[in-house]
């Protein structure tokens, strides 16, 4: 039973560089979820998949984040121009399929082991 | 807006003690509510969650937590507390009318210390 994976689980990189993210969900998840945890808070949500389609972005995502899932499998989340502000803990989650909307919000998310950002 | 408030930054229980850590949390309407754990490193991992029904809720490793909806809180207990059970500790909550499209809301985490 393998869960979610993150690669790489640590990135140190320059102000300016950009860095790419990677996080394989549950088999046959459908739905995938990105999030950012800071030191001494909680994760904050920045967007997630139902498959390939990105349905809902929070305004913490600024231009300079992308995130695609072109295969409604793996996905990618890419920082632009990083800042050091960015240095954060990046978490992947993902879950089960549901029907509506309201069995989505009872969804349980499994989390990966996230990716931790380094920006000098 | 949903939010999540645990007013405790960090519990400190002797082993074999029961332990409570707090959470209470606002929405809009009816809330779906999760704990997770993480270690050091790693991370987050599901304890349970309350959708509906009874009010008390069981998940992992002996935790329970009960749903007060006047109070609107959902504290986590577990009756006798093991070393092995400090970590940091979140609540989340979800409000049903957005049907899942913004995620969870956590709280900032509550550091738990099992003292032997």
């Amino acid at each position: 039973d393998t869960g979610v994976s993150q690669d790489p689980r640590h990135k140190i990189t320059k102000r300016g560089q950009n860095v790419t993210f990677r996080c394989d969900p549950i088999s046959e998840h459908n739905r995938l979820y990105w999030y950012r945890q800071t030191l001494g808070q909680g994760p904050e949500f920045l967007t997630y998949f139902q498959n390939e389609a990105q349905l809902e972005k929070s305004r913490l995502l600024s231009d300079r984040f992308s995130a695609e899932r072109p295969k409604g499998s793996f996905s990618t989340l890419e920082i632009q121009r990083t800042e050091q502000g960015d240095s954060a803990m990046y978490l992947c989650a993902s879950s089960d399929k549901s029907w509506g909307p309201e069995l989505n919000s009872q969804e349980t998310q499994y989390f990966g082991p996230g990716t931790r950002l380094l920006v000098l | 807006a949903q939010s999540v408030a645990q007013p405790e930054d960090q519990v400190n229980v002797a082993e074999g003690n029961p332990l409570t850590v707090k959470c209470t949390y606002s929405v809009s309407g009816n809330p779906y509510l999760f704990w997770y754990v993480q270690y050091p490193n790693r991370g987050l991992q599901f304890l349970l969650k309350y959708i509906t029904g009874d009010n008390l809720v069981k998940g992992s490793y002996g935790f329970e937590a009960e749903f007060n909806k006047s109070q609107t809180s959902f504290h986590l207990k577990k009756p006798s507390a093991l070393v092995s059970d400090s970590a940091l500790y979140f609540c989340a909550v979800r409000d049903w009318l957005r049907g899942g499209a913004d995620g969870l809301t956590f709280g900032k985490g509550t550091h738990l210390i099992i003292q032997p």
